[in-house]
């Protein structure tokens, strides 16, 4: 079955500090993979996805199928970073979307 | 972008009521809309997937008469909750797929409180 796991609840960081949010997905084809973020009393939105290897408000994220991962970094966190962070992986176009449990970023001033 | 509405945002009722749950996409037609439950800073369950003109196909473990789904039009997805009781009390939210990227577009979310 499909499965993304995101092992870390809560990511504590200084502000300016480098931050990686770990997320492993179980898939035994080619999945879509996407990272989603829900900043406060806002909907979710879309952040990233791999596909586009494009960097969103200085995140990056590359998968890696050898070790099926899909880490979302940033080299220097920023106060509103702060957000609950959405893994998600999709096995085909239109297909639905299965979620990781997420994890809340809080960047320190 | 494309936006996703759902209405209404905030929902109170009585325990043994129904409650509907509109899902609208704006500006662009959704042949294939997804609703989602949420608790407090947990992940997004997947409830079902709705497709226009044709019945939902509902996950594992969630039943589908107690939580009706209704995709009438290409730009309408309906969720309501039957005999609703305190334990569905939760935050639902519905995405749509916009055609050609397969991009998903979420919906703002309607917090379903059961007294």
């Amino acid at each position: 079955a499909q499965r993304v796991t995101q092992p870390e609840k809560l990511l504590s960081v200084f502000k300016g500090a480098p931050v990686e949010l770990k997320c492993n997905y179980s898939y035994s084809g080619s999945p879509e993979l996407f990272w989603y973020v829900q900043y406060s009393r806002q909907r979710l939105q879309l952040l990233l996805r791999h596909i586009s290897r494009e960097s969103i408000k200085g995140f990056t994220a590359d998968l890696n199928k050898g070790e099926t991962s899909f880490h979302l970094k940033k080299p220097f966190a920023q106060e509103e970073d702060s957000a609950m962070y959405y893994c998600a992986l999709r096995y085909n176009q239109g297909g639905k979307l299965i979620f990781g449990q997420g994890t809340e970023l809080s960047v320190k001033p | 972008g494309a936006v996703v509405s759902q209405h209404p945002s905030r929902v109170i009722c009585k325990s043994g009521t129904s409650v509907k749950i509109e899902c609208r996409s704006l500006d662009f037609q959704a042949t294939t809309m997804f609703w989602y439950r949420q608790f407090p800073k947990q992940s997004l369950m997947l409830m079902a997937t709705s497709n226009e003109g044709s019945k939902a196909t509902y996950e594992q473990g969630v039943e589908k008469d107690k939580f009706l789904i209704n995709h009438a039009s290409l730009t309408l997805s309906t969720l309501t909750v039957t005999s609703a009781h305190p334990e569905d009390s939760s935050f639902y939210i519905c995405s749509a797929t916009r055609g050609g990227t397969g991009e998903l577009f979420f919906g703002e979310g309607s917090r379903l409180t059961v007294l």
